[in-house]
């Protein structure tokens, strides 16, 4: 298995809504990412957990909360978000800590709409 | 914050060599050079890295500057597969043993049949 996979593929919430998207991968990797990418832009970075613990918070709104129960999964919960929060939302993985020296894999993302 | 610098846009004709170049101008010893590349509705897909050396793999080659200053991205022989935005990214070290891929603003290929 060599893939990142993120569920659901597509979500539309409303704001006064909990959510959660939920990414796997069954490769071994030790570091697992949450990027938000709006249309036409790059990817942006919100979290990086390393060997199950949160490494990096890029200051992300608390209405974002990330949740790493082992070192397959990597979740990330939603609540009273705003129009503005629609994007793609992508996870990712690394064989090391975090520490670069492997290429990323991406899953395809879920794209988040908020009404 | 090391930085990369990509031209917004490129072209190619199928069947030719692509070269993709990037500028790193301030980057440091311990700074990996990564390279990715997003097809429309997908997520990014890994291409190639190094740190100083030229690299090879099935997907494309890397060429590092001696000063390290600049890299290419070779595509050997450009596909309308490979009609992507590829982003140049450095690791950056952001602290506490922690490293960070920051994406910048990419090269969109197109390839011409």
């Amino acid at each position: 298995d060599t893939e990142v996979t993120q569920t659901p593929k597509h979500l539309v919430m409303g704001m006064t809504n909990k959510k959660s998207l939920k990414c796997e991968q069954h490769m071994g990797h030790r570091a697992m990412y949450w990027y938000k990418q709006k249309a036409k832009k790059p990817p942006e970075l919100m979290f990086v957990y390393s060997y199950e613990k949160l490494s990096i918070n890029e200051s992300v709104p608390s209405r974002f909360s990330p949740e790493c129960p082992n070192s397959s999964l990597l979740n990330l919960h939603l609540h009273a978000l705003q129009p503005e929060d629609s994007a793609l939302y992508l996870c990712a993985s690394s064989q090391d800590g975090g520490q670069g020296y492997y290429g990323y894999t991406f899953g395809s993302g879920t794209r988040l709409t908020v009404v | 914050d090391a930085k990369t610098t990509q031209p917004n846009s490129m072209e190619s004709n199928e069947e030719e060599p692509v070269h993709l170049p990037c500028n790193h101008s301030t980057i440091s010893g311990t700074d990996y050079i990564h390279w990715y590349r997003q097809l429309p509705s997908q997520g990014p897909e890994y291409v190639i890295h190094g740190l100083t050396s030229n690299v090879n793999n099935r997907m494309a080659s890397l060429a590092i500057a001696e000063d390290r200053k600049s890299s290419t991205l070779i595509l050997h022989r450009a596909t309308l597969r490979d009609a992507a935005v590829y982003y140049c990214i450095l690791r950056l070290y952001s602290g506490a043993g922690s490293y960070q891929l920051t994406f910048g603003k990419g090269t969109k290929l197109s390839v011409i049949p």
